[in-house]
């Protein structure tokens, strides 16, 4: 009965490379969200996704930032030419529907370090 | 839009009962959550208040009153392995009905 699975757990970067991360969401939830955390601060909204649509994204910054979750496999946060401010942490999360009481299942996730 | 206001910081012994507030404002209200996360870790869900009133879970409840736009989250007969970040989020009409998350409480229990 896996749960939420990120990978990776760290990631390190140079500026200017690109980073993904990765999200398996638990078996038979269609919709993911991700979230950005620096440290000693909340969760940050990001991007909320259903299978092969974007929600919403207005979380998400609008240059360098994109996510996807396909018909098939993980959804994928994509950074590219990553700057020194995107080190954080991101976490994926999922859920069974969007009803106001369902909650949140969260993976992990990753500590994107850029360098 | 929508914003949320808990405080940064609370620290009480073990045994004690503690209280941690939240207020809110939001485009369309859905209800009030509250999860935990310890050291950085996978946020875990706490509980959730769709009505005004109280919900019991063990040592843990949760307070919402929709007038108000307010809510509690009260932890009793505290222990060390409480010691943990708070957070109430709500979902937010705007955002798709995303959760929203408040910038957490972070509660250290001693001894």
């Amino acid at each position: 009965n896996a749960g939420v699975m990120q990978n990776p757990r760290h990631l390190v970067r140079r500026r200017g490379q690109e980073a993904r991360l990765r999200c398996s969401p638990m078996k038979g939830h269609s919709h993911v969200y991700w979230y950005r955390q620096l440290p000693e601060e909340g969760l940050k909204f990001m991007v909320y996704l259903q299978k092969e649509n974007i929600i919403d994204e207005s979380g998400m910054p609008k240059e360098r930032f994109s996510a996807e979750f396909p018909k098939e496999g993980p959804s994928i946060l994509r950074i590219q030419q990553v700057v020194r401010g995107d080190s954080a942490a991101y976490f994926c999360a999922s859920s069974l529907s969007r009803a106001a009481n369902e909650k949140l299942f969260f993976g992990s996730g990753t500590q994107l370090s850029v360098l | 839009g929508q914003s949320l206001e808990q405080p940064s910081e609370v620290t009480a012994v073990e045994g004690a009962i503690v209280q941690i507030n939240c207020t809110y404002q939001t485009s369309g209200f859905y209800g009030l959550s509250w999860y935990q996360q310890h050291d950085g870790g996978a946020p875990t869900f706490l509980s959730y208040n769709g009505l005004d009133g109280l919900e019991e879970t063990g040592r843990f409840s949760s307070f919402l009153s929709r007038s108000d736009s307010y809510g509690y989250l009260l932890l009793q007969e505290l222990q060390m392995k409480d010691s943990a970040s708070y957070f109430c989020a709500v979902r937010d009409q705007q955002a798709g009905t995303a959760l929203i998350f408040g910038k957490g409480t972070t509660l250290s229990v001693s001894s």
